[in-house]
């Protein structure tokens, strides 16, 4: 089954504490995302990837990390959380950017907790 | 920079039809998407559709496009409960990523 798997679903932490949320796509896709969901502020994405190696920064991506050394898995790395990064994360990927009828599938969302 | 406006709430009768409205502003947008989100879960494509398309019709999904005003709406015929969820409008130029609106929650009265 096509798939965009993240881990953890929820997690709680502390401010400070390194935390890395996997995200891992079965469908060979070369583009992946980032985007975290906000009340009132919709969708804004972090990061994303154009393929293996490739990363660029999107709408909001301070005090975040990626990493792209495989294609099938684009991680979510905060080196120190902070309380404002208390958000739904979620992870999407598709097979490019280049035709409009390749859809982003979209993870089930991951919900962080920074106390 | 882009952006993608949309009303953030819509309560509709079952039964009745619903239209979600969005606006744009990139002239240069190619390609316009409706997702759909359900309580705990990610974002799920419902239609899209091309630029040079001014209406797509999908079963009960009615996609309406007028470019001159960059006006998009998705029409949901005989609106039932499931319906019931968040409806993100996102535009495209095709080698860009997505830029997405805040969501319409769409409520549907039983």
């Amino acid at each position: 089954e096509a798939q965009v798997t993240q881990n953890p679903r929820y997690l709680i932490t502390v401010t400070g504490k390194k935390l890395t949320v996997t995200c891992s796509q079965n469908m060979n896709h070369e583009y992946m995302s980032w985007y975290r969901q906000d009340p009132g502020l919709g969708l804004r994405q972090i990061y994303y990837s154009m393929n293996v190696e490739v990363t660029d920064k999107g709408d909001v991506p301070e005090g975040y990390k990626v990493s792209r050394k495989e294609k099938r898995n684009f991680p979510l790395i905060l080196e120190s959380p902070s309380p404002n990064q208390t958000s739904l994360y979620f992870c999407a990927s598709s097979l490019g950017l280049g035709s409009g009828n390749q859809p982003q599938h979209f993870g089930d969302g991951t919900r962080l907790s920074i106390l | 920079g882009e952006d993608v406006e949309q009303s953030l709430f819509l309560s509709v009768r079952e039964g009745d039809s619903s239209v979600i409205n969005c606006t744009y502003t990139d002239s240069s947008s190619t390609y316009l998407y409706w997702y759909k989100q359900e309580p705990g879960a990610g974002l799920q494509l419902l239609t899209y559709i091309f630029s040079n398309m001014d209406m797509k019709q999908d079963q009960r999904l009615t996609v309406l496009l007028n470019k001159k005003d960059k006006h998009l709406s998705l029409r949901i015929a005989d609106t039932q409960t499931g319906d019931s969820a968040i409806y993100f409008c996102a535009e495209s130029s095709g080698n860009t990523p997505l830029v997405f609106g805040k969501g319409t929650r769409l409520s549907v009265i039983a």
